[in-house]
């Protein structure tokens, strides 16, 4: 049962635009999201993070929503540039006690076109 | 500079052929842990560990093993390798209090024939 799910394989985008990534889950255990940003031959880079009490989180381009009623988040970059070009990973975790694990989405190609 | 390191990054073996992968961490992170990346299936934890001498069951331990001698390192085992072991791996740490903001090496390819 995937908890993390993110539906779109790839988005392309153009230079300048806004770009919406998509992330839902299932767990409402779940109470810290985050991206991580993966580029080719790379290991995966935290990006920018939220906790469940904030709906929003800002930090310069991006910017992370979350709507708990819809067990939905989304990371918005703007304005696209082509070093964003990369993929982008959604992930959660659970503070509950015992709890150590951050749970993946299979992630999401961004290619921002010049 | 602050870094995971995983050795070797490339690794192409044979079926039953007893195999390691090295992962170390110069940030004195107590918390780390292994991950498999597949197309389409994303990035699966297979096992982590809160400190050393504590280890537990990620999403995907079939096949692996791990121990935690040192807080440093964080090697993962594989006794008997099979093709469907074929993946991008991926060690992390941090610290204890931040599990969830992990530091990742540059990830490890494996194949086995």
């Amino acid at each position: 049962d995937q908890q993390v799910k993110q539906n779109s394989p790839s988005l392309s985008v153009q230079e300048g635009r806004i770009s919406i990534l998509n992330c839902d889950y299932t767990n409402s255990m779940f109470d810290y999201f985050l991206w991580y940003k993966k580029y080719p031959a790379e290991g995966p880079t935290f990006l920018i993070s939220i906790s469940s009490i904030k709906d929003k989180n800002e930090d310069g381009r991006f910017t992370v929503f979350l709507n708990k009623s819809a067990k939905h988040l989304s990371l918005h970059i703007v304005p696209s540039q082509p070093g964003d070009s990369a993929v982008y990973f959604c992930a959660a975790s659970s503070s509950g006690a015992g709890s150590y694990q951050l749970t993946f989405g299979k992630g999401t190609k961004l290619s921002v076109i010049p | 500079e602050a870094q995971v390191t995983q050795n070797p990054r490339y690794l192409i073996t044979v079926t039953g052929k007893k195999l390691t992968v090295t992962c170390s961490q110069n940030m004195n992170h107590e918390y780390m842990s292994w991950y498999r990346q597949d197309p389409g299936l994303g990035l699966r934890q297979i096992y982590y560990s809160m400190n050393v001498e504590v280890t537990d069951k990620g999403d995907v331990p079939e096949g692996y093993k791990v121990s935690r001698k040192e807080k440093r390192n964080f090697p993962l085992i594989l006794e008997s390798p099979s093709p469907n072991q074929t993946s991008l791996y991926f060690c992390a740490s941090s610290p204890s209090d931040r599990v969830e903001r992990q530091y990742f090496g540059p990830g490890t390819r494996l194949t086995v024939l």
